[in-house]
């Protein structure tokens, strides 16, 4: 399944590190969203975009920083985390904008925050 | 509060029939996800109900009780790469999606 794709899969960084996660997707779809996956917990909605506008920010902390410069691409810049970070980050596409849609997810970012 | 209600782990026999149940309370309701997610992949959609009753799909189904917040999800003729975690996932009335934690499922020979 190719329709969301995110690089890196695997990252490892320390707290002073700047890195970007990216996300692509190849389904034509108006909607991404940022979510972060923690062990047996429930996901966490991080950042909605709609036609590349971002409608939702869930209280995620300032050093996520979302990017969206198409309908096709979006960016989860991170700068200055913290251990508990720690987490797979997953991205989504929808084709609709109002959660009663299909989400297709990539593959996810498994992050590791030393 | 709004949340989801499903058991954390399962374990059921190659062959065999399983249910998850998942309860949820939610502020309105605007339908009801299932989604399988395998051990370090990404989540799969499996099925959309907005309507009571029984929807039908192969060897999985699922079920939905506006009245009662309840939905289950049945998993007939197990087989071993039915071995994953599922995901029950409401939709409110402001269209926010409420996840649960997941169920993970171990199918055994």
């Amino acid at each position: 399944e190719t329709g969301v794709t995110q690089t890196p899969r695997h990252l490892v960084m320390g707290m002073t590190n700047k890195k970007s996660l990216k996300c692509e997707q190849h389904l034509g779809h108006n909607a991404m969203y940022w979510y972060k996956q923690s062990a047996k917990k429930p996901l966490e909605l991080m950042f909605v975009y709609n036609f590349k506008e971002q409608t939702e920010n869930n209280s995620v902390p300032s050093r996520f920083s979302p990017e969206c410069p198409n309908s096709s691409h979006l960016f989860l810049h991170l700068h200055t985390l913290q251990p508990e970070d720690s987490a797979l980050y997953l991205c989504a596409s929808s084709q609709g904008t109002d959660n009663t849609d299909t989400q297709y997810f990539g593959p996810g970012t498994r992050l590791t925050v030393l | 509060g709004q949340n989801i209600d499903q058991p954390t782990e399962m374990t059921a026999t190659e062959g065999a029939i399983v249910q998850i149940n998942c309860t949820y309370q939610t502020s309105g309701f605007n339908g009801l996800f299932w989604y399988q997610q395998h051990a370090g992949e990404a989540p799969t959609f499996l099925s959309y109900n907005v309507l009571d009753g029984l929807e039908e799909k192969g060897r999985f189904s699922s079920f939905l009780s506006r009245s009662k917040g309840y939905s289950y999800l049945l998993l007939k003729e197990l087989q071993m790469k039915d071995s994953a975690s599922y995901l029950c996932v409401s939709v409110n009335s402001n269209y926010q999606l409420i996840w649960g934690a997941g169920t993970k499922l171990i199918i055994k020979p």
